[in-house]
C-alpha cells in the first residue's frame, strides 16, 4: 500500500531535550516535506526536500533541522524543544509539488512542556 | 501576500443534501489545484484536482468547478453522507503552494 508513515504518533518531552520525529514514503517520491499545523493557521511549511542531499527552508524552518540522505526517508530533528513548537506535524510527499498531490502521515503531535 | 482561504469555516448539512464548499484564490499565475479532506486524528487526503485549463472535473460524489475570471474554485459533494464530516481545504500552485485554512463539514442523519 502507497503510504508515508510517520512516527511516533504521540509524544511528550521537555524542553531542551533533542528529538526526531522520522517520515518514510514507499513511493519512490522524489519530493518531501514537513508542515506544521496550528489551530487558525492552517497548514505552514517548515522543510521541504526536491531530492536526495537537497533541502531548502519552508516558511517556519526556525528551531528545526531536516536530512534527505535517502529517498525515502526525511527525518524532522528539534535540537532544543521548546513549548512554541508544541503543535501537530505532518510530512508530505509526491513526485512534483506543483503539478501532483501531496501524500500525507498521518500526523505527529507534540507537546512539549 | 498571496492568500488561499474558504468563504465559511462551518458548513452542517443534512445526510443526502448536497455540499457546496467554497474557496477563493489570490494568485491569477496559479494552474493547479487541489482539494483535501482531513478527518479527525488523521492526515489530509487528496480527493480531487484540477488544472487551469479546465473549469470543471467529477469524480466520485465529488465536483470541482473552476472559476480563473473570480479567482474562485468550488467542491460540491453529492448526497452528503455522514462520512463525509471532515476539515475540507483547498491549496493552489503556481509558484508555490499554498493551503486554505480549511471548512469544516458536519452532516448530521
Amino acid at each position: 500500500e502507497a503510504q508515508v508513515t510517520q512516527n511516533p504518533r504521540y509524544l511528550i518531552t521537555v524542553t531542551g531535550k533533542k528529538l526526531t520525529v522520522t517520515c518514510s514514503q514507499n513511493m519512490n517520491h522524489e519530493y518531501m516535506s514537513w508542515y506544521r499545523q496550528d489551530p487558525g493557521l492552517g497548514l505552514r511549511q517548515i522543510y521541504y526536500s526536491m531530492n536526495v542531499e537537497v533541502t531548502d527552508k519552508g516558511d517556519v524552518p526556525e528551531g528545526y533541522k531536516v536530512s534527505r540522505k535517502e529517498k525515502r526517508n526525511f527525518p524532522l530533528i528539534l535540537e532544543s524543544p521548546s513549548p512554541n513548537q508544541t503543535s501537530l506535524y505532518f510530512c508530505a510527499s509526491s513526485w512534483d509539488s506543483l503539478n501532483s498531490p501531496l501524500h500525507f502521515g498521518n500526523g505527529t503531535r507534540l507537546t512539549v512542556t | 501576500g498571496e492568500s488561499v482561504g474558504l468563504h465559511l469555516p462551518t458548513l452542517s448539512v443534512q445526510e443526502g443534501d448536497n455540499s457546496i464548499i467554497n474557496c477563493a484564490y489570490s494568485n491569477s499565475a496559479s494552474d493547479y489545484f487541489i482539494w483535501y479532506k482531513q478527518e479527525s486524528g488523521k492526515g489530509p487526503q487528496f480527493i480531487i484536482d484540477i488544472r487551469s485549463n479546465m473549469d470543471k472535473r467529477q469524480g466520485q460524489r465529488v465536483t470541482v468547478l473552476l472559476n480563473k475570471t473570480v479567482k474562485h474554485l468550488s467542491l460540491q459533494i453529492a448526497a452528503t453522507q455522514p462520512g463525509d464530516s471532515a476539515v475540507y481545504f483547498c491549496a493552489e500552485a503556481g509558484t508555490a503552494l499554498i493551503f486554505g485554512k480549511g471548512t469544516t463539514l458536519s452532516v448530521s442523519s
